[in-house]
């Protein structure tokens, strides 16, 4: 089992819908995670991270974090063409990467 | 501030020629990675440093060398490239290592090809 895993997609989603983005962990002692945004060709970039149990909002992204479950998850609200990308979970602890979902955006 | 910077920003290889892969960051932070990305694949980090003089192995270090002389530099070296070498890698540095204080940026990444 992958210590990081996420369905590699593509998610797509019409615009103005919540995009819902899972990543699920092997490690219990994994403690806080990141999601990261890459576009196509480009350099992974943060959008959140979070350590504790609950949700964290920021703008139109809400991170959650179950760790009795181990997986996190990251929904965008009014999803935008221009959030089409890859979008990677972290554990923050161990600095593994999960493969990515790819989410596509349509008008 | 420039940043994260890498070069060069594409090279081809033969097998097992050498080379090194330039990090420099201008923002005086003190922990500085590597990673490497392969095609449809999640980041993995191969070394990194939490200062200058200091270097730690990552996930997939084999095959890779690292030094850290200066707080700015983090050279990545290939001694002998192999065809599974091929990846783009990223340098990546932040000022410490608590994410709720701070992140880290990454360069432009480095697209390497081994032949």
């Amino acid at each position: 089992q992958k210590e990081v895993e996420q369905n590699s997609g593509p998610l797509s989603v019409p615009e103005g819908a919540i995009a819902s983005l899972n990543c699920t962990y092997s490690d219990r002692g994994s403690q806080s995670f990141f999601w990261y945004r890459q576009y196509s060709g480009k350099s992974p970039e943060l959008i959140m991270f979070i350590y504790s149990n609950g949700d964290k909002e920021d703008g139109r992204f809400t991170a959650q974090l179950n760790k009795a479950s181990q997986y996190v998850s990251l929904l965008i609200r009014d999803s935008q063409p221009s959030d089409s990308a890859t979008y990677l979970c972290a554990s923050v602890d161990k600095l593994i990467f999960g493969t990515g979902t790819r989410l596509q955006v349509f008008p | 501030n420039a940043g994260v910077t890498q070069t060069p920003k594409f090279r081809i290889l033969k097998i097992g020629q050498s080379m090194t892969l330039q990090c420099a960051q201008d923002m005086n932070h003190n922990y500085m990675y590597w990673y490497r990305q392969d095609p449809g694949m999640g980041l993995k980090l191969i070394y990194y440093s939490v200062g200058a003089g200091i270097t730690d192995k990552g996930e997939v270090p084999n095959g890779y060398n690292v030094s850290r002389s200066t707080t700015e530099d983090f050279p990545l070296r290939l001694e002998l490239a192999a065809p599974s070498q091929t990846s783009v890698y990223f340098c990546a540095s932040s000022y410490d290592s608590n994410p709720s204080t701070d992140t880290q940026y990454f360069g432009p990444g480095t697209r390497l090809t081994v032949l």
